[in-house]
């Protein structure tokens, strides 16, 4: 099965800053992956995804990094803004969006005026 | 974006009782929904895949007699928690898919709490 976690449960950072929340997985048969935010009492938004015929996919001020090799992944959010503050989830399956997603413990950002 | 929709938001339960909460997507259909658990400061838990026309498929530790779940239509699935207890109270989430596959949508999500 799945287990994708996450290296920092919280991460804080000033504004205008580049973060860069990380996450792993075990299963190499995973081919989708997905980071979402998550404001509180809210469901997840999702944010970008990528599959593993890429090893890198760029957002309006994200960028997703796959490392299939290590089984990692990233989000960068460049200029961070107090608004991007939340919990990070990064989630992975092994068929599309349409099989069940398996995901990580969540990452804490937050940012400082 | 696609929009998928859960209702109620919020909801309060006597223990014992049973709660529906319902999974809609609005525009758009919806052979495979999901259905998340969320407890406080923790990450989301597939609970189950409801599948429309058949029965859902639920995951290891989760009883389908508990939680009843039923997709009767494209755009339609419910979570029924029956015999609700306090420990049922939790952050329930659904999601649903496109049919051409790309992302997973999710609904704004449920607060039950059981007293």
């Amino acid at each position: 099965g799945e287990n994708v976690g996450l290296h920092l449960p919280t991460l804080s950072v000033q504004e205008g800053d580049n973060s860069i929340i990380n996450c792993a997985y075990s299963n190499s048969a995973s081919d989708y992956f997905i980071w979402y935010k998550q404001e509180s009492g809210k469901g997840p938004q999702f944010i970008i995804d990528i599959r593993s015929n890429m090893d890198k996919r760029q957002g309006q001020r994200v960028t997703v990094l796959l490392n299939k090799t290590v089984k990692h992944l990233s989000l960068q959010i460049a200029a961070t803004q107090p608004g991007d503050s939340a919990v990070y989830f990064c989630a992975a399956s092994s068929g599309g969006s349409n099989y069940k997603l398996t995901f990580g413990k969540g990452t804490l950002l937050t940012v400082n005026p | 974006g696609a929009v998928v929709s859960q209702h109620p938001s919020r909801v309060i339960c006597k223990s014992g009782t049973s709660v529906k909460i319902e999974c809609r997507s609005l525009d758009f259909q919806a052979t495979t929904m999901f259905w998340y658990r969320q407890f406080p400061k923790q990450s989301l838990m597939l609970m189950a895949t409801s599948n429309e026309g058949s029965k859902a498929t639920y995951e290891q530790g989760v009883e389908k007699d508990k939680f009843l779940i039923n997709h009767a239509s494209l755009t339609l699935s419910t979570l029924t928690v029956t015999s609700a207890h306090p420990e049922d109270s939790s952050f329930y989430i659904c999601s649903a898919s496109t049919p051409l596959n790309t992302e997973a949508f999710f609904g704004q999500g449920t607060r039950l709490t059981v007293v």
